[in-house]
């Protein structure tokens, strides 16, 4: 167990419909990151954030937006879903979000079906 | 660009054989460099990871990696594998400098155990 929750586990929706997918940090941790897992992009990376702040941004579609919370948990935010959204979406967290390099801790994921 | 090359989509070695995972990076400094596994349904968890100084390093599992500067390769290595070790490895790459602190995974390797 990282440390890192998220919820829901699955998540099953319809085509052109908006979800949320949530992510509570490891404790004292500043820093989230999502990542998009699918079978033809495999695992990619699409925004960070620190301490409230986005950081950088990945290959995030306009589509899918994200912000962090002053209790530090996150959300991603998908709307107008397509087939190809179906994917696994992880979050990490880690304790910093810049300088030196920060071990990124995973949670186990949310399983994304579009239909 | 940083990318990462993990060679086999999919490995297949026999309970207590040896194991060689490959993996090869392009970025511009010395990276950080990681394995991960991916158990079925489950998330990442961190096997282990090369900063800088000894080029072999341990991780968990009794799992070992070699990182090769002339070669740009960061191959994972365990000695006798174990049923339980059936699971998805990917190799990442990590910056080094300030900034955005993705990582970039590999395609990923999937490794059967035959019994």
């Amino acid at each position: 167990d990282s440390g890192v929750t998220q919820t829901p586990k699955h998540l099953i929706t319809a085509t052109g419909q908006r979800v949320t997918l949530r992510c509570s940090p490891r404790s004292g941790d500043l820093s989230v990151y999502w990542y998009q897992q699918s079978l033809d992009q495999g695992l990619q990376f699409l925004i960070q954030y620190y301490n409230g702040e986005e950081r950088a941004k990945g290959n995030i579609l306009e589509r899918f937006s994200a912000q962090q919370f002053p209790d530090l948990h996150s959300e991603l935010n998908l709307s107008s879903l397509e087939l190809g959204d179906s994917a696994l979406y992880f979050c990490a967290s880690s304790v910093r979000g810049e300088g030196l390099y920060n071990e990124q801790f995973f949670g186990p994921g949310t399983r994304l079906t579009v239909l | 660009a940083q990318s990462v090359t993990q060679p086999d989509i999919h490995i297949t070695v026999s309970e207590g054989a040896s194991l060689e995972l490959r993996c090869n990076y392009s970025y511009g400094a010395t990276p950080y460099l990681f394995w991960y596994v991916q158990s079925p349904g489950q998330g990442l968890q961190l096997l282990l990871k090369y900063f800088s100084g000894d080029t072999l390093v341990q991780g968990i599992k009794g799992f070992e990696a070699e990182f090769k500067r002339s070669q740009s390769s960061f191959n994972l290595r365990k000695p006798s594998v174990h049923w339980s070790d059936a699971a998805e490895y990917f190799c990442a790459v990590g910056p080094t400098f300030q900034g955005a602190q993705k990582l970039v995974f590999g395609q990923g390797t999937r490794l059967t155990i035959n019994p």
